[in-house]
């Protein structure tokens, strides 16, 4: 069974530039989140797909988005980035997105907007 | 607002000693509560988690303990090891109608000397 896993690992941008994200969820799972995690400060969320419908969003602008595909491997894509978008980006996936079950979480992709 | 929240942002403790790790929250709504463990440039592990339902819930060297009227929850690690040497996040979700996002305090570092 694999985890999940995430690409790249490292990125570095320039203001107002898009940058896309991938994810692959663990092996079963059709529910994918994606969090942002600031320096010294616990992960946020940002949204989550569930089998390729968005199915919940947190207090992020629309410049965030997203996609999940048929094999429940997801994109987040970010436009026109921001300084203060450089943060640590981490996918998480889980089996059906109900509240009482775990999220199991990427390696993380780790973002600079310079 | 801050849900949920992690006083301590770091604790200390001596190898085979207890660590007490806490957690608060604002939220009534909260019913399935998670700890993870995050060592740098990975990402979060899942390490236990407990139904609002309940109020222990224990896992080899790990128990959880909710006081549901008190909305605190605490991680115990007995004993502890040096590789236990983590940032620890507590993480809540609740009953909606679409999804399960987390909602994370902002961790605590937990060294564990040898």
């Amino acid at each position: 069974e694999t985890g999940v896993t995430q690409s790249p690992t490292h990125l570095i941008k320039t203001r107002g530039q898009q940058v896309t994200l991938r994810c692959s969820s663990q092996s079963g799972h059709n529910t994918v989140s994606w969090y942002q995690q600031a320096l010294g400060q616990g992960p946020q969320f940002i949204f989550q797909y569930y089998r390729e419908e968005e199915n919940g969003r947190g207090n992020f602008p629309p410049r965030f988005s997203g996609l999940q595909f048929p094999n429940y491997s997801s994109e987040l894509n970010v436009n026109a980035l921001e300084l203060d978008d450089s943060a640590l980006y981490l996918c998480a996936s889980s089996p059906r997105g109900t509240s009482q079950e775990t999220q199991y979480f990427g390696p993380g992709t780790r973002l600079l907007v310079l | 607002d801050q849900q949920v929240k992690q006083n301590s942002p770091s604790l200390s403790v001596q190898e085979g000693r207890i660590s007490i790790l806490n957690c608060d929250y604002t939220n009534s709504m909260f019913d399935y509560f998670l700890w993870y463990k995050k060592y740098p440039a990975e990402g979060p592990t899942f390490l236990i988690s407990i139904s609002s339902i309940k109020d222990k819930n224990e896992d080899g060297r790990f128990t959880v303990f909710l006081n549901k009227s008190a909305k605190h929850l605490s991680l115990h690690i007995v004993p502890s090891q040096p590789g236990d040497s983590a940032v620890y996040f507590c993480a809540a979700s609740r009953v909606r109608n679409a999804g399960n996002m987390l909602t994370f305090g902002g961790g605590t570092r937990l060294m564990v000397k040898p």
